[in-house]
């Protein structure tokens, strides 16, 4: 069965990076968009960005430009967030989830999430 | 960005009772392939979020068909035809047309 798992939760301080993995097993890894998606306590969900691991494109959210890298290992058919220049309005829990095959682009499958605490 | 606004934003309901959610776009989600990109998750209390419709209308792998979604352009709806207890949790819509996808504020059904 199709499943995602990410990475524990981490705590970091503020102007450090953080990276996310997920890894994914039940399907062919190359075949389907990786997506991230971040939730604050209490709040909506909220997209960062998608990477097609197949070719290694990806496409930010504008807000995250420049702070947000994703990258793939396709040998362990595993996907990697990296934010960096964390400040207090980044604590969250973080989704990966799969995406955007063929013509669909909606997430079918996620991952438990990584809870990432900013914190002095 | 695209602007996606639900409601309501809580809905307390009745078991046996259906119930519906609304979701509005600031502009069109129909793509010239002729599908609109709206899809509808659900958030279980202390869970991930989970699909339950894709492209407007078309009910994900093992979703009930108690849940049905239906609209086009800018308004779409999500309709609940029986609540059972187990529909408690934050529905929210998110539109995959433009770039950053976009979700709704969430709705958040309970039972009565």
């Amino acid at each position: 069965q199709v499943q995602l798992v990410q990475s524990g939760a981490e705590v970091k301080k503020p102007g450090a990076s953080v990276k996310v993995s997920c890894k994914a097993s039940g399907y062919t890894f190359t075949t389907y968009d990786i997506n991230w998606v971040r939730q604050a306590a209490g709040q909506g969900l909220e997209w960062m960005g998608w990477m097609n691991p197949n070719n290694g494109n990806t496409g930010t959210a504008q807000r995250f430009q420049g702070r947000v890298t994703m990258t793939k290992d396709t040998s362990k058919s595993t996907a990697y967030m990296e934010l960096s220049g964390l400040t207090f309005e980044d604590t969250a829990m973080y989704y990966c989830a799969r995406g955007g095959y063929d013509y669909r682009r909606d997430f079918d499958y996620w991952g438990q999430g990584t809870l990432v605490t900013v914190s002095s | 960005d695209i602007i996606m606004t639900q409601s309501p934003l809580s809905l307390p309901v009745t078991p046996g009772e259906p119930a519906s959610i609304s979701c509005r776009s600031s502009q069109s989600l129909l793509h010239s392939n002729g599908y609109n990109y709206l899809d509808w998750y659900l958030q279980r209390p202390g869970q991930s979020p989970q699909l339950l419709i894709y492209l407007a209308s078309n009910r994900a792998s093992g979703v009930p068909d108690r849940f049905s979604g239906s609209g086009a352009g800018t308004d779409f709806t999500l309709k609940i035809n029986r609540v059972e207890a187990d529909d408690v949790g934050i529905y929210y819509c998110m539109q995959s047309l433009q770039i950053p996808w976009t979700f709704g504020q969430g709705t958040k059904v309970e039972i009565k």
